[in-house]
Order: C-alpha cells, then structure tokens, then sequence
C-alpha cells in the first residue's frame, strides 16, 4: 500500500473551514483515498473515500489532486466536536480492507 | 443494538489470567479485523477474518488467541498477557466485494495486565 504523509497537527477555529492535507505521492492507479478520524478513546469513524473525481457527503468533501498525488480532506463549518485525529489511507478497494493507520493529524478546533 | 459492539469496554488482569474479549456485528459484514492501539502509537492490525477463515496474523504472539464462531462474532481470548500488552484493543467489521468496503469500528475494549 502506498505511504501518505499528514502534518502531525493543526488547528482550526471553530465555524470556520478546516483543510487536512495529505500526500501520496507513490499511489497507484487502483488506490483509493479514504480518510478516517479517531476522536479520543474511540474507534476510529469512517469519513469519505475517492479515487480521483472530488466527492462529498454530509460530513466533508475530498479533493484530490489531478496527478493524485496528494488530497485535501475539507470539514466546511468546523465544530469542538470535530476535535479528533484524521487519518489518510490508501488502499485498493477490493478484498479485506487490511488499513495500515500512521501518525495522522491531531486536529483541534478552537472556540 | 447496531453497528460494531464490543465487551468489555473495560478490562483489568493479571499476568497469569485467562479473559476474552468479544466483539459482535450488526451490519451483516463478512470480514471481521482485530486491532491493538497503544499509547501514542498508530493502530497496528493483528487478525483478520473473511467468511469465518482466519486470512491474517500479522505476526501475533501466541498468548492472543482469535477465534470466529460465525460471521458476526469474533472473539480475542487473552492468556498470560504482559504489562506491554496494556492498550485498546479495537474490533471492525466490513463488508467486502461491494461499495466502499470501509470499515465500521466498535469502541473498543481497554485492556490493562498488572
């Protein structure tokens, strides 16, 4: 699977926009992106996943860039209850999803 | 009940104990995962199953022994654990071969070996 490299934190007032950053730059063609997120001491919570159109769903939007060599994970209106650590993955989609969890990125959303 | 639930939420034992952890699914999934999260460390994968057949030990110490009666049950029996053994211990399900196949995980089961 391919290797993504996330900032190990960021920070994000609450209401606005929080922008998560991820590169891939080694993905393959049958790869997708998914984004998980961890709030503390929970189970990871799946988000959104693409292969290279942009997607949106109730909780964020995912664009991808047109080499797919990196994405940008877009939580629009930001709340203290998106305070969490968010995980970018890439893996093919078919077959046991065996996700390999780096360092992600500790978000924390400020009043 | 719904989604991935998993017993106990809290576990406490000793060295020498024998306990279980278990965990069942209500989304009709055929994969079921087993993960450890330490203390500052990325979630590892431990045990994956497919269709009830064990596909994955990712190089597992003998002392967690998974079992998977059924599709939707899968169970982590635990026995003369260490102190480093001490983490959240994470159950997931999937359902494979269709859509997404993304991952819904139960809450998990914090473990601690005195």
């Amino acid at each position: 699977d391919a290797k993504t490299t996330q900032p190990t934190s960021m920070d994000c007032a609450e209401g606005r926009a929080a922008n998560l950053p991820c590169n891939h730059s080694t993905i393959s063609g049958n790869e997708y992106v998914y984004w998980y997120r961890q709030i503390h001491s929970q189970g990871p919570q799946y988000i959104i996943h693409g292969l290279k159109n942009n997607e949106t769903n109730e909780m964020a939007s995912l664009i991808i860039t047109e080499d797919r060599k990196s994405s940008t994970l877009i939580l629009p209106h930001a709340t203290l209850r998106d305070t969490a650590v968010y995980y970018c993955i890439v893996r093919v989609i078919q077959g046991a999803q065996k996700l390999v969890f780096g360092q992600g990125t500790r978000l924390t959303i400020n009043p | 009940e719904t989604g991935v639930t998993q017993t106990p939420r809290h576990l406490v034992m000793g060295m020498t104990n024998k306990k279980s952890l278990k965990c069942e699914q209500h989304l009709g999934h055929n994969a079921m995962y087993w993960y450890k999260q330490s203390a500052k460390k990325p979630l590892e994968l431990m045990f994956v199953y497919n269709f009830k057949e064990q596909t994955e030990n990712n190089s597992v110490p003998s002392r967690f022994s998974p079992e998977c009666p059924n599709s939707s049950h899968l169970f982590l029996h635990l026995h003369t654990l260490q102190p480093e053994d001490s983490a959240l211990y994470l159950c997931a399900s999937s359902q494979m071969s269709t859509g997404a196949n993304v991952l819904t995980f139960g809450a998990g089961s914090r473990l601690t070996v005195l």
